[in-house]
C-alpha cells in the first residue's frame, strides 16, 4: 500500500518554508525522500532508518517517527532551484524488500 | 561515470509484440529495479532484484517478467504487451542487497502501446 503523501501540491515565494508529510499505515524500517524535476529521473535526497533520526541536507531536512510511521520533510528558506515534484519511499525492512513510493508533492517556487 | 543506462529511451509497439527494455549499470550495485510512473499514482515498483538469480515481485508485477542473470544487467521483459502498459519507465539500483542506500535511477523509457 502506497504511503500518503500531504500536500498533493504546493506554490510558495522564494525564502518561504514548507513542509511535506509521509505516512504510513505499517510498520517502516526506512523512509527516502527523492526530488524529480520536470522531465527528469528522480534524484537521491536522503535516507532516515529507524530510530527516529533526523538528518539534514543543506537547507533541506528530515525528520522520521516511526512510532507513528509518519515522515517529515523541512525545506528552509525556498530556491527556485527546489522547485520540482518530491516523492517519499518507504521500505519496512528484512523479508520485505520492496520499495514503495507515494504520489508525490509538487512544489512550485516562484520568484 | 558512474550511471544507469536504460535503452531505448522512447519506444512505440504495438498490441502483442514482445519487448525488451534493457537496464545497466556500471556501480556493482546489488539491489536493482523497476518501476513505472503515471500520472497522480507516482513511482510503482514492478519487479525488484536484490543479487543474481534473486528476483521478486514489486506491488504491480502483472504483464511483465524480469531476470538478472548478471550483477550489471536487469532487463525488463513485456511478453505481449496492451495499452494500459503505456507509462514512463525508470530502472534503478543501489548498493546494498536492499532498498536502505541511494538509489540510482536511470534516464526512462517512454513506452506507447498502440
Amino acid at each position: 500500500q502506497q504511503p500518503v503523501q500531504s500536500p498533493q501540491a504546493v506554490i510558495l515565494r522564494e525564502g518561504e518554508d514548507a513542509v511535506i508529510n509521509c505516512s504510513s499505515s505499517k510498520a517502516l524500517y526506512s523512509v527516502h525522500w527523492y526530488r524529480q524535476k520536470h522531465g527528469e529521473a528522480p534524484v537521491f535526497l536522503m535516507i532516515l532508518l529507524k530510530g527516529g533520526e533526523q538528518k539534514g541536507h543543506e537547507k533541506i531536512s528530515a525528520s522520521f517517527n516511526e512510532k507513528k510511521q509518519q515522515s517529515s520533510l523541512y525545506l528552509t528558506a525556498s530556491q527556485l532551484s527546489y522547485s520540482g515534484t518530491y516523492f517519499c519511499g518507504t521500505e519496512r525492512g528484512f523479508g520485505n524488500e520492496k520499495l514503495t513510493f507515494g504520489t508525490g508533492t509538487r512544489l512550485t517556487i516562484i520568484p | 561515470e558512474a550511471q544507469v543506462t536504460q535503452n531505448p529511451r522512447y519506444l512505440i509497439t504495438v498490441t502483442g509484440k514482445k519487448l525488451t527494455v534493457t537496464c545497466s549499470q556500471n556501480m556493482n550495485h546489488e539491489y536493482m529495479s523497476w518501476y513505472r510512473q503515471d500520472p497522480g499514482l507516482g513511482l510503482r515498483q514492478i519487479y525488484y532484484s536484490m543479487n543474481v538469480e534473486v528476483t521478486d515481485k514489486g506491488d504491480v508485477p502483472e504483464g511483465y517478467k524480469v531476470s538478472r542473470k548478471e550483477k550489471r544487467n536487469f532487463p525488463l521483459i513485456l511478453e505481449s504487451p496492451s495499452p494500459n502498459q503505456t507509462s514512463l519507465y525508470f530502472c534503478a539500483s543501489s548498493f546494498n542487497a536492499a532498498p536502505n542506500t541511494e538509489a540510482f535511477f536511470g534516464q526512462g523509457t517512454r513506452l506507447t502501446v498502440v
